[in-house]
């Protein structure tokens, strides 16, 4: 059973260079979110999504930008990385029964 | 608006003892309320939640928590620590307003002592 599945895992990029991370679930969830993880600060969510074709701003948008083409597959963008959004990222989705269900996490280092 | 606080970054807690994670929550509305657990390198988990009905809430691998409106706290237990139960815990707090919107605490890191 596949769930949350992020890549890449593991990514290094300079300042101003652009990367898109990809998170794909086969649960026929209706939500979906991307969050990121600092220590000491917990989860922060990012953008979250309640459908297919729409996004909604979380608590700290800026710097990224989402998609949801397809119900099962939520994208986020980084147009020109800055050393403040090195982070782990991690996405998640939800169905109506409030459980939260997670992808490993996607660490991206900004140099 | 709606907050969560993790009383102790840190907590050492020696095998076969009992485990205590604090979280107080507040909420304009009847809150859902989640405890995850994250071991290194992992997503996030669920162990346990609390939308409506019975106030103790059983989770896996042993673990419980006991709403409280009163006190507006979600306390996590476990009766007797296992050196497996290392790891991060995380309370997040939501509405049921169809958006589910989490807000996380700052989370626990839990040390198990052998």
């Amino acid at each position: 059973n596949a769930g949350v599945t992020q890549t890449p895992k593991f990514r290094v990029l300079k300042t101003g260079q652009s990367m898109t991370l990809l998170c794909a679930q086969d649960m026929n969830h209706e939500y979906m979110y991307w969050y990121r993880q600092d220590p000491g600060m917990g989860l922060r969510l990012i953008h979250y999504s309640v459908g297919e074709g729409t996004t909604a701003k979380g608590e700290v948008p800026d710097g990224y930008n989402v998609s949801r083409l397809k119900k099962q597959n939520f994208l986020l963008g980084l147009e020109s990385a800055a050393p403040s959004q090195t982070s782990v990222y991690f996405c998640a989705s939800s169905k109506n029964t409030g459980e939260l269900f997670f992808g490993e996490g996607s660490r991206l280092t900004v140099l | 608006a709606q907050s969560v606080t993790q009383l102790g970054s840190h907590v050492s807690v020696s095998e076969g003892a009992l485990v205590l994670l604090r979280c107080n929550y507040s909420s304009s509305v009847p809150p859902y309320l989640f405890w995850y657990v994250q071991y290194p390198n992992q997503g996030l988990q669920l162990l346990l939640k609390y939308t409506t009905g019975a106030t103790l809430v059983k989770g896996i691998n042993g673990f419980e928590a006991e709403f409280k409106k009163s006190e507006t706290s979600f306390h996590l237990t476990k009766p007797s620590a296992h050196m497996s139960d290392a790891a991060e815990y995380f309370c997040a707090v939501s509405e049921a307003s169809g958006t589910y919107k989490y807000i996380f605490g700052t989370g626990t890191r839990l040390k198990v002592l052998a």
